[in-house]
């Protein structure tokens, strides 16, 4: 299994601004998987984050947009940029441990 | 069409009821299928892993049809702590994993 900490847990921010969502993970794991869940919608993969190498975007998100850093094996960091509303939503970041797939508790963003 | 498709519910049921939740596919090439839970403003946990041979794990049965696209999930004697949206989860080739828009279930006294 995995334990995976996503911080912060919820915040409310203004337009325009930026936000950093931290995932740390109690063990190694090769890739994790951020994504976002709107409001009443399913999980969207954002990208998926290998260390030591860029993140693959899905289509539709970009790295401008959603930068993503993996510096080691157990964290990875999503910042939301530019945020505007529609951006509000649900942030999980998420790793495979065999064939099951752990979830962080979310981090819920509100864009004011 | 979307790749993972489910009944959208909600699924308004009484205690001891037993309900049935479908979800269907599109990419044959699937490999791999999952029934997650999430309830209300938590992530999702996965309940129980699909394979073909249909699988049981106390009150659920989940099942596979390859040939005709879809799984399932049974829910017996309904408890007031299955009320949570189900996520059809379904993973193509490598790490490529697909969900549904998810079930909603209530299950009242």
């Amino acid at each position: 299994s995995a334990v995976i900490s996503q911080k912060p847990s919820r915040d409310i921010c203004q337009r325009g601004t930026s936000l950093t969502i931290q995932c740390q993970v109690d063990s190694q794991v090769t890739m994790m998987f951020w994504y976002r869940q709107q409001p009443g919608q399913s999980l969207t993969l954002i990208a998926t984050a290998n260390q030591g190498s860029e993140a693959t975007y899905e289509s539709g998100f970009v790295i401008d947009k959603f930068p993503i850093s993996r510096p080691n094996l157990t964290f990875s960091t999503l910042t939301v940029s530019n945020m505007s509303p529609e951006d509000s939503s649900i942030y999980l970041c998420s790793v495979v441990v065999g064939e099951q797939l752990f979830f962080g508790e979310g981090s819920r963003l509100t864009v004011l | 069409r979307k790749e993972v498709e489910q009944d959208p519910g909600p699924f308004n049921v009484p205690e001891g009821a037993t309900v049935a939740f479908n979800c269907t596919y599109s990419n044959s090439a699937s490999q791999s299928f999952f029934w997650y839970r999430q309830d209300c403003r938590k992530e999702p946990k996965l309940l129980m892993s699909v394979y073909s041979s249909g699988n049981e794990d106390g009150r659920f049965t989940a099942q596979l049809n390859r040939a005709s696209q879809y799984i399932s999930l049974l829910i017996r004697d309904s408890k007031l702590s299955d009320s949570a949206t189900y996520l059809c989860v379904v993973k193509t080739g490598g790490f490529k994993t697909i969900f549904g828009a998810g079930t909603r279930l209530f299950v009242k006294a």
